[in-house]
């Protein structure tokens, strides 16, 4: 089956713990990116990747980091997560990053920060 | 710069009826997509429709159709014979040259 895949599902961590949610894609696609969504807000991208070792800052790339080594995989990486970093994560991917393309989403990583 | 507006925070409808959900957009890209995505109570992030930027004819997927008006800048989403199983959140988004925007979101409830 198609999909993205991304963990931990749920994490309830304290300030200043490095964590990673990991994620990877089994449709050999381009296009990889990170969102963040917060009430009232929609939806916020974080970092994209338009291919292996290509990254870029999207809107709200502050205190994230990502690597993307192997197609499949793209991590998000909190070094020192802070309570305002408390949100609802989702990788997506797509085929290319060009306006036609549609993106799919993982099943989203809700994450606290204590 | 892009940006996508959707103005109706929640929305109402009785099942079996019809109801539209707004998106205007802003950009100055010429080739663009415009995307709704279902978000259930569940968490997942479900692609409904695609508009393309060129495509003459509204996009319709089921019970999902696309009024895309061009000079307008407006990409809203129609619902026919809405279900309780339409109750979710709906997001409007578009791609062109610039990252993926997305709109804030409507929240659909259908009474039964």
């Amino acid at each position: 089956e198609a999909q993205v895949t991304q963990n931990p599902r749920y994490l309830i961590t304290v300030t200043g713990k490095k964590l990673t949610v990991t994620c990877s894609q089994n449709m050999n696609h381009e296009y990889m990116s990170w969102y963040r969504q917060d009430p009232g807000l929609g939806l916020r991208q974080i970092y994209y990747s338009m291919n292996v070792e290509v990254t870029d800052k999207g809107d709200v790339p502050e205190g994230y980091k990502v690597s993307r080594k192997e197609k499949r995989n793209f991590p998000l990486i909190l070094e020192s997560p802070s309570p305002n970093q408390t949100s609802l994560y989702f990788c997506a991917s797509s085929l290319g990053g060009a306006g036609a393309n549609v993106l799919t989403f993982g099943a989203g990583s809700r994450l606290t920060v204590l | 710069a892009q940006k996508i507006t959707q103005t109706q925070p929640g929305m109402f409808v009785q099942e079996k009826e019809a109801v539209t959900l707004d998106c205007t957009y802003d950009t100055s890209d010429q080739s663009y997509g415009l995307f709704w995505y279902k978000q259930p109570s569940s968490g997942e992030m479900i692609f409904l429709i695609y508009q393309g930027s060129y495509d003459e004819q509204n996009a319709t997927e089921g019970r999902y159709s696309l009024n895309f008006q061009k000079a307008r800048k407006s990409a809203n989403l129609v619902i026919s014979a809405s279900q309780l199983g339409d109750s979710a959140m709906y997001f409007c988004a578009m791609r062109g040259s610039y990252i993926p925007t997305f709109g804030r979101g409507t929240s659909l409830i259908v009474h039964p």
